[in-house]
């Protein structure tokens, strides 16, 4: 079975500071990756996401995430993070081929202070 | 850009009573997902649903829950009798792609589902 492990259960940053999330995940084939953001009061929005190819992709507002097969990892950064950045930062995994479910780790509440 | 809608936003219902939760996936979309979340917890998986049947269901989506495709928009969740336990985010989400590499799925807004 797939599971997601985010070990940042709550990251409190100054503007400008530089955000690094962790995410390991748990599954014995290919899978796709995803970072999906939750702000306050709204829907998840897809961050970014990782099919194949190059490991660094890239997604919107600044952030990007590496893909490190050997460490089961697909940590999410960006380097100068903002007020309207805060907001609660979701991984999630699904078997690279069907349409599988989304598994999806406990998240990781981000605060920035101004 | 479409988007995935859901209704209503917020419901409210006693424990026992029936729910029925609504969704309108994106026009060309294939496969269509319900997730819930608890508040304060992850996202979890409950159906997925294909060509008019369930796909895949979690140990969560037992006999007090069933999805339908009513029309050719709509895309609902069914709780039975609700418990205390079923007070969560429910959302809807959907993909195009029938099997290929491209697996993004478009959440919907979500229903904050309140039982008393």
């Amino acid at each position: 079975a797939q599971s997601v492990s985010q070990h940042n259960h709550h990251v409190i940053l100054s503007e400008a500071a530089s955000l690094e999330l962790g995410c390991n995940y748990s599954y014995g084939g290919t899978v796709n990756l995803f970072w999906y953001v939750q702000y306050p009061g709204q829907h998840l929005q897809l961050l970014l996401k990782y099919f194949s190819g190059d490991p660094l992709v890239k997604g919107i507002k600044g952030f990007e995430a590496e893909f490190i097969k050997s460490k089961f990892s697909f940590n999410l950064r960006k380097p100068s993070v903002q007020w309207s950045d805060t907001a609660e930062y979701f991984c999630a995994v699904n078997a690279y081929f069907g349409n599988e479910k989304l598994t999806f780790g406990t998240g990781t509440r981000l605060t920035i202070i101004p | 850009e479409p988007e995935v809608t859901q209704t209503p936003s917020h419901q409210v219902t006693q424990m026992g009573q029936e729910v029925i939760l609504r969704c309108v996936p994106i026009s060309n979309h294939l496969y269509f997902y319900w997730y819930r979340q608890i508040l304060g917890q992850k996202v979890e998986f409950l159906v997925s649903f294909y060509n008019n049947e369930i796909s895949e269901k979690s140990e969560i989506f037992d006999d007090q829950f069933s999805v339908e495709r009513p029309d050719g928009s709509n895309f609902t969740l069914k709780i039975r009798s609700t418990k205390l336990e079923d007070s969560a985010m429910y959302f809807c989400a959907s993909t195009p792609q029938l099997g290929g590499a491209n697996h993004e799925q478009y959440f919907g807004p979500g229903t904050r589902l309140t039982v008393t």
